[in-house]
């Protein structure tokens, strides 16, 4: 069975930094892409970045770019997201999912994890 | 403004029949897959429909997907109180390169 666990939010000044963690299980890790997705309190899903399969290639969204790096470590099957100069904006849950692999969409997700900027 | 435009909310009675649009443009539902995500409140979404209109196992075939265009359509027949969520759109841009959603629209059953 796929598992997707996410790990480190919290609270966090605006201007700080944080790292996400997602370990996976149950699938062979280095063959997928892997993507961060959000979720603001009551909004809709917002794609932030994704990273394929051999690391070669990551991608991101406007809103994060520049502040935000994606990078994986498949000897130990997570994936991870660097979060820095963070605002209140970012404020959402965090899901990691995995590409399917099929027309950009995503067949396992994360439980999420809550990231909270707040002063 | 969500890239992908969806109704906020539909509804229809338990057995009956709804249909989700998801309207977009040529550089993303026009040119790239859709697929929809089904989410519960509290719970993270779910793959229901990739490809435009395929099925990953598991996923009961009261649930279609359809693509004309540039807008997309998921399809829920015999409706139950358990299909009471909130469906997302999704797809690629590929003038923002980007994957984008829709807003989200929520089904009631009534």
């Amino acid at each position: 069975e796929v598992q997707l666990v996410e790990s480190g939010g919290g609270l966090v000044k605006p201007g700080g930094s944080l790292r996400l963690s997602c370990a996976a299980s149950g699938l062979t890790f280095s063959r997928y892409s892997m993507t961060w997705v959000r979720q603001a309190p009551g909004k809709g899903l917002e794609w932030v970045s994704s990273i394929s399969s051999s690391y070669s290639n990551t991608f991101y969204a406007d809103s994060v770019k520049g502040r935000f790096s994606v990078s994986r470590d498949n000897a130990k099957n997570s994936l991870y997201l660097q979060m820095n100069s963070l605002r209140a904006e970012d404020t959402a849950v965090y899901y990691c999912a995995r590409d399917s692999g099929y027309g950009d969409s995503f067949d396992y997700w994360g439980q999420g994890t809550l990231v909270t900027v707040s002063s | 403004q969500s890239v992908l435009t969806q109704p906020p909310s539909v509804s229809a009675a338990p057995g009956q029949k709804v249909t989700i649009s998801c309207s977009g443009s040529s550089s993303n539902i026009g040119n790239n897959f859709v697929s929809w995500y089904q989410q519960f409140p509290g719970t993270a979404p779910k793959l229901l429909i990739y490809e435009n209109n395929k099925r990953p196992s598991g996923i009961p075939d009261r649930f279609s997907g359809s693509k004309s265009g540039t807008s997309a359509t998921l399809g829920i027949t015999g409706l139950q109180t358990g299909d009471e969520a909130d469906y997302y759109c999704g797809t690629w841009d590929s003038s923002l390169n980007a994957v984008v959603f829709g807003g989200g629209t929520k089904l009631t059953v009534l």
